[in-house]
């Protein structure tokens, strides 16, 4: 299965909202995750199971999604928030990640 | 407190082998399952390898099929990857990573990674 990610790059300001697409090339049962990297460091699981937040990650964050489209919505861009997001699909081996999405300062 | 800790990294020749441990400490091994993922310098994140909680399942990337080997050890709460006929184009970071729970839902906890570099 392959993921993309739309845009593959996204510039913005604090306080807007934000969404980011992953397309998958099959469709997914519920099991698709995203992360947040931050330059040299370890990625961070933001939301599993297509739409679960990750115990202590801001409310901000949300997914949704079903079949091959699914999407990250940041509700209000924070300064911590600007990084690179990667979605990932575990339906089925091998559990592929989309290319990112750089989210930079407008 | 949850840790994963990876060794082994380091310089080798085309064509050598290389072994990555994880230690794992902070949470039930044995009940989840791991996974491995690389990173390139400057490039996204390439999931590599995952094995289930008991070991029935193993699974590997393409780029690697063949090539690697994963296992665990659930008595010393250890996580391994064994490399064979290493190319350049296997240079990375690699992370070893816990997941949510005992097969694929969502990769919880990374550590930091082990900086393999495939060189002559």
């Amino acid at each position: 299965i392959q993921l993309t990610q739309s845009p593959s790059f996204l510039s913005a300001s604090v306080g807007d909202r934000v969404t980011i697409t992953c397309r998958a090339s099959q469709g997914l049962n519920i099991y698709l995750a995203w992360y947040q990297q931050k330059p040299g460091k370890a990625p961070k699981l933001l939301i599993y199971a297509t739409s679960t937040l990750q115990s202590g990650v801001p409310s901000r964050f949300s997914g949704s999604g079903s079949g091959t489209e699914f999407t990250l919505t940041i509700s209000r861009l924070q300064p911590d928030d600007f990084a690179t997001y990667y979605c990932q699909q575990l339906t089925s081996y091998p559990f592929t990640f989309g290319p990112g999405t750089k989210v930079d300062i407008k | 407190e949850v840790r994963v800790v990876e060794s082994g990294g380091g310089l080798v020749q085309p064509g050598r082998s290389l072994r990555l441990s994880c230690a794992a400490s902070g949470f039930t091994f044995d009940e989840y399952a791991m996974h491995w993922v690389r990173q390139a310098p400057g490039r996204g994140l390439e999931w590599v390898s995952s094995i289930t909680w008991n070991s029935d399942t193993t699974a590997f990337a393409d780029s690697v099929k063949g090539r690697f080997t994963i296992s665990r050890d659930n008595s010393k709460n250890s996580l391994y990857l064994q490399m064979d006929s290493l190319r350049h184009d296997d240079t990375a970071l690699y992370y070893c990573a816990k997941d949510l729970g005992p097969h694929g839902v969502g990769i919880h906890y990374w550590g930091q990674g082990t900086l393999v570099t495939v060189s002559s």
